[in-house]
């Protein structure tokens, strides 16, 4: 069964760094996601990509925060200058139409930023 | 920003019971509601979803009922079993919003033998 995956599983990384997660979507996906998850909180929708650009994206999606599809295969996000605040588990989730159909959760990655 | 809520933090079922979890929500321009689950150090897995021109929705164990004049909605789990020992969250989109969900806080269910 086909299924989203995202690298690296857990990431360390300095305060004032620069970090990028990746995902790699179901391959026959259109609409491509990025969530996260702090601590003992609710899961946060942060952007939504589709077509090569951002189609939505929330308050949380600062210009500290880009994505990128480079290639057919990998969905990234960049952080540009990690926070403290920023450490949290940062889901990617892709779905092949838009509306009423549901979208499917990679695995994850920890981001804790130190 | 409480659009959607899980009123309750956990919720413990003996196996072979019913266990019902329930969700809240305030927008109105919700239209499509879903069901995730979750085990620890994994991502949401989806269950089941719902429209709004629905007022219920089957699969398996798993039914959903949706209340749109009480702007409620809630998972029943008949038989329950160990297996669905994790956080099950409620999420939901509005039209026009490139499908982005908004999810609930989740609710740990625990089934007991």
């Amino acid at each position: 069964e086909p299924e989203v995956t995202q690298t690296p599983s857990h990431q360390v990384t300095q305060m004032g760094q620069e970090v990028i997660l990746r995902c790699v979507p179901i391959s026959n996906h259109l609409y491509f996601y990025w969530y996260r998850q702090i601590l003992g909180q609710k899961v946060e929708f942060l952007v939504s990509f589709y077509n090569n650009e951002i189609s939505e994206k929330s308050e949380i999606f600062d210009d500290q925060f880009s994505v990128e599809r480079p290639d057919g295969s990998n969905f990234t996000l960049k952080i540009r200058s990690t926070k403290l605040e920023d450490s949290a588990m940062y889901f990617c989730a892709s779905t092949r139409y838009r509306g009423y159909n549901e979208q499917f959760f990679g695995p994850g990655t920890r981001l804790t930023v130190l | 920003d409480q659009q959607v809520k899980q009123n309750s933090p956990s919720l413990s079922v003996q196996e072979g019971r019913i266990s019902i979890l329930n969700c809240d929500y305030t927008n109105s321009m919700f239209d499509y509601f879903l069901w995730y689950k979750k085990y620890p150090a994994e991502g949401p897995t989806f269950l089941i979803s719902i429209s709004s021109i629905k007022d219920k929705n089957e699969d398996g164990r798993f039914t959903v009922f949706l209340n749109k004049s009480a702007k409620h909605l809630s998972l029943h789990i008949v038989p329950s079993q160990p297996g669905d020992s994790a956080v099950y969250f409620c999420a939901a989109s509005a039209p026009g919003t490139a499908s982005k969900l908004t999810f609930g806080t989740g609710t740990r269910l625990q089934v007991t033998l």
